[in-house]
């Protein structure tokens, strides 16, 4: 089966620095990618979704300036968080579609910021 | 706006029962229904993936089936054991929104030895 792979898998910064979480595709080539988070004891909510090649589309809430998100390959996106603060806190999973809508999720990324 | 809600939020039962988890959904113009386990602080693992034009699909001791005309898709664990335990996700995939998807809140399921 189609994997997914996250980079890191928990990452533990300070409050004002930014941080980079990659998502790569293994073994099949993703035309697009999307990025979700889930709070504690909540489901995942959409924050955005990437094409290969072109901008993201940002979910309404979400700060595309703050949640920095590139697919600059058919095998690499990523979220960079910047200026991180303890809000930002949570888990941050990646999915991987190369068919529509078969989605292939990673295995997350465990963000604290303190 | 597609909302999906998932019933019971929290099941407990004895090893060895039968048990079926609930999700339904608002928006029936769903392309597919996927259902996902994820053990506490752990990513999301696919356990069924039903199509739009199928009715159920079935992987060991899971059965998933699907009534789209409703909007109601059921998970259905046979014998269970106390390695089921962990919160399952049930999500859709639109026809209509670029293929995003969709999540329940989940149910989380506790099987005692």
């Amino acid at each position: 089966g189609a994997v997914v792979s996250q980079h890191p898998s928990r990452v533990i910064c300070k409050s004002g620095t930014s941080v980079k979480i990659e998502c790569r595709s293994l073994d099949f080539q993703a035309t697009t990618m999307f990025w979700y988070r889930q709070f504690p004891k909540q489901s995942l909510m959409l924050m955005a979704t990437s094409n290969e090649g072109s901008k993201a589309t940002y979910e309404q809430g979400v700060e595309k300036d703050k949640f920095l998100i590139n697919h600059a390959s058919l095998t690499l996106s990523t979220l960079t968080v910047t200026s991180a603060h303890p809000e930002d806190s949570s888990f941050y999973i990646c999915s991987a579609s190369g068919e529509p809508y078969e989605q292939y999720f990673g295995p997350g990324t465990r963000l604290t910021v303190t | 706006k597609q909302e999906v809600t998932q019933i019971p939020a929290a099941l407990s039962v004895p090893e060895g029962e039968n048990l079926v988890l609930n999700c339904s959904f608002t928006d029936s113009a769903i392309y597919n229904l996927q259902w996902f386990r994820q053990d506490p602080g752990k990513g999301l693992t696919s356990l069924l993936l039903i199509q739009s034009s199928q009715r159920e699909q079935t992987s060991g001791r899971l059965n998933a089936s699907l009534d789209k005309s409703s909007g109601r898709s059921t998970l259905y664990i046979a014998a269970s054991q106390p390695g089921d335990s962990a919160t399952y996700l049930c999500a859709v995939f639109d026809n209509t929104n670029a293929g995003k998807s969709t999540f329940g809140d989940g149910t989380t399921l506790t099987v005692k030895p």
